[in-house]
């Protein structure tokens, strides 16, 4: 089965300073997708970047990039430039390629940015 | 553009009850799914559908069921609530495509006294 492990419950990063979520997965599969989703205090799931494993090129929209390093299975969020806004749950979500596009997340982690 | 429009937000429900949660959305998606949302859990799969008419269970489907007469909609019932049935539940939908990713619902809140 595949499971995604995120090891940090906790973070918290100053305004304007850069921070890193970290997340590692466990699959057999050659072919899946990453996710990091963020959910603020609002409780609304948002799609903050995703990745195709067969990429190689790591994802980067505006100021949320992961690092993405296949054989260890590791998958990172890298927020630069934090804003109060980022304030949130983030989690890290997996699917391999399959019938019915099957979500697995982890459990995720809170960050919180400090002005 | 309503996306995936869930209801009701909030719900008190008590033991042995019965109830629907609806999920529609607007995008023609053709993977709809439910997922419940537990402290230190993340969320996790109950019931999807790949299109109308074909549900499939995921990895908690106990207590619930599913199905999916059009496109568009993806009602959940719980058949007899129970306090373990307390969770946040969040509807989500796709296409098929993998890596489009999930547009979720704003999610339920549910407390099963």
């Amino acid at each position: 089965a595949q499971t995604v492990t995120q090891s940090q419950p906790e973070m918290s990063v100053q305004e304007a300073e850069t921070v890193t979520l970290s997340c590692t997965y466990d699959t057999s599969e050659n072919n899946y997708y990453l996710f990091w989703y963020k959910q603020p205090p609002s409780r609304q799931m948002i799609l903050v970047i995703r990745q195709e494993a067969y990429k190689q090129q790591n994802a980067t929209e505006n100021r949320f990039s992961v690092n993405f390093q296949k054989a260890a299975k590791s998958f990172s969020l890298k927020i630069s430039d934090s804003q109060l806004g980022d304030t949130a749950m983030y989690f890290c979500a997996f699917t391999r390629r399959e019938y019915g596009n099957k979500l697995v997340f982890g459990a995720g982690t809170i960050l919180r940015v400090k002005s | 553009n309503a996306g995936v429009t869930q209801t009701p937000k909030f719900q008190v429900l008590k033991t042995g009850q019965s109830m629907t949660l609806q999920c529609a959305q607007d995008m023609n998606h053709e993977y709809m799914s439910w997922y419940r949302q537990d402290p230190g859990m993340g969320l996790r799969l109950i019931h999807y559908s790949v299109g109308a008419g074909i549900t499939d269970q995921g990895e908690v489907p106990n207590g619930y069921n599913v199905s999916r007469s059009t496109t568009e909609d993806f009602p959940l019932r719980l058949l007899s609530a129970a306090p373990s049935q307390t969770s946040v539940y969040f509807c989500a939908s796709s296409y098929a495509d993998r890596a489009a990713g999930y547009t979720f619902g704003s999610g339920t809140r549910l407390t099963v006294v």
